[in-house]
């Protein structure tokens, strides 16, 4: 258990629609990250907040949007859903911003899109 | 385009033998390399994390090399077991945004 939590585990929902994936960190730790895993594609880093601001953008849609709030938690907001962002979203976070430091992943949520 | 290439992309092993992967990266402007365990159903844990040329890190029967000159890191699993079994995962790790730029990754399958 690396501390991390997540949830939804599963998510299930229709095109067109908003979702919103939530993230815990380990206690103790500013850095959250969030990252895609979609079938045929490695981990994707979507974006990064440290200590409720946002340090770096990946690969991340416009529809796509995140913030981490003033207890650190942070939530990953999904809209006008397509079939092509069926995937695995996970969650990490790390002590401190910067690439020298482990990151520590929540156990995912899997959503798929119909 | 920073791009991370692991291989092989997967291997079958017997109980007992050796195996090493490798992952290659850029050797300009590096920072760190991570390496990750994933297995079936679990989410990725880290192993290890490089940053100087020519660090050796170990972790029981696992151990990673970097060299950052010519942009490639080894991992080596001593006597594998069919618990190592899982996909592992390497990343480069940018300076301060901490952004982790991931490889494919290569499975193992160790048979018993």
């Amino acid at each position: 258990d690396s501390g991390v939590t997540q949830t939804p585990k599963h998510l299930i929902t229709a095109t067109g629609q908003r979702v919103t994936l939530r993230c815990s960190p380990r206690s103790g730790d500013l850095s959250v990250y969030w990252y895609q895993q979609s079938l045929d594609q490695g981990l994707q880093f979507l974006i990064h907040y440290y200590n409720g601001e946002e340090r770096a953008k990946g690969n991340i849609l416009e529809r796509f949007s995140a913030q981490q709030f003033p207890d650190l938690h942070s939530e990953l907001n999904l809209s006008s859903l397509e079939l092509g962002d069926s995937a695995l979203y996970f969650c990490a976070s790390s002590v401190a911003p910067g690439g020298v430091y482990e990151q520590y992943f929540g156990p995912g949520t899997r959503l798929t899109v119909t | 385009i920073l791009n991370v290439e692991q291989s092989p992309q997967s291997l079958h092993v017997q109980e007992g033998d050796s195996t090493n992967f490798t992952c290659s990266f850029p050797s300009s402007n590096f920072y760190a390399l991570h390496w990750y365990r994933w297995e079936t159903a679990k989410s990725p844990e880290a192993l290890f994390v490089m940053t100087l040329n020519g660090d050796e890190k170990k972790k029981g029967r696992i151990s990673a090399t970097l060299n950052t000159k010519e942009g490639y890191s080894y991992l080596y699993i001593k006597g594998s077991q069919p618990e190592d079994s899982a996909t592992y995962l390497c990343a480069f790790g940018s300076s301060n945004t901490g952004k982790l730029i991931f490889g494919q990754g290569t499975t193992l399958q160790v048979k018993p």
